[in-house]
């Protein structure tokens, strides 16, 4: 079936160092997407990706779309505190219905 | 803004209970979805519906039933609760958006404990 596999499940970092979330898809995407869940919130878009090896940035966030449309990465820089939280893809396969990956849980140490 | 709401936040029913979560959006988007989240398996699909009386199964179905009678209205029913049921339910919507995609707009969640 078409599944996604979002790596790390968990992460702890220093505030201040990077930080990066995977998604791999063993079938091509028409296009994923990328949303934050605050502790205790719902899921809140980020970003989408369309093109092949598209990357896009958001201040200190930067997603990338692999070449093959198969894969696709959240990289944060210089983590705060305010950046702790679930990071989730959504793979889109063609169609409406929408899943998600297992997430990458962000712990910030002060 | 788009809203989409969840009728109860916080529910606690017995075990063989019928139990009805209701979610209402209000941007007129043809898509809605239950998604049920649990600790290390993320946010899981329920049941979706592209339209009025159109429901399609997600990955985890069993054990669940949905209604979409009106567009903006989309009803997860629970037949007979179960204690494995217990979880945190969120309601999405989206306009329809195929291959193209589109952003989902989520709920605030209802935490269902069934004992």
């Amino acid at each position: 079936g078409q599944q996604v596999m979002q790596i790390p499940q968990y992460q702890h970092v220093q505030e201040g160092e990077d930080f990066t979330t995977y998604c791999n898809s063993s079938t091509t995407l028409s296009n994923i997407q990328w949303y934050k869940q605050r502790p205790g919130g719902h899921p809140v878009f980020l970003i989408q990706l369309v093109k092949s090896g598209e990357v896009k940035k958001q201040k200190r966030l930067t997603f990338q779309f692999g070449e093959a449309k198969k894969n696709s990465s959240l990289h944060i820089t210089a983590t705060q505190t305010t950046d702790v939280g679930t990071y989730f893809c959504a793979p889109n396969f063609g169609n409406e219905k929408l899943t998600f990956g297992t997430g990458t849980r962000l712990t910030i140490i002060p | 803004d788009v809203k989409v709401t969840q009728s109860s936040r916080y529910l606690v029913k017995r075990t063989g209970e019928k139990v009805f979560l209701e979610c209402v959006q209000d941007m007129d988007h043809e898509n809605m979805f239950w998604y049920r989240q649990d600790p290390g398996l993320g946010l899981r699909l329920i049941y979706f519906s592209y339209d009025v009386k159109m429901k399609e199964k997600g990955d985890i179905p069993e054990g669940y039933s949905v209604s979409r009678e009106k567009k903006e209205r989309f009803s997860l029913i629970l037949e007979s609760a179960s204690t494995n049921q217990t979880s945190m339910y969120l309601c999405a919507s989206s306009l329809r958006g195929g291959y193209s995609g589109n952003t989902i707009y989520f709920g605030e969640g209802s935490w269902l404990t069934v004992v």
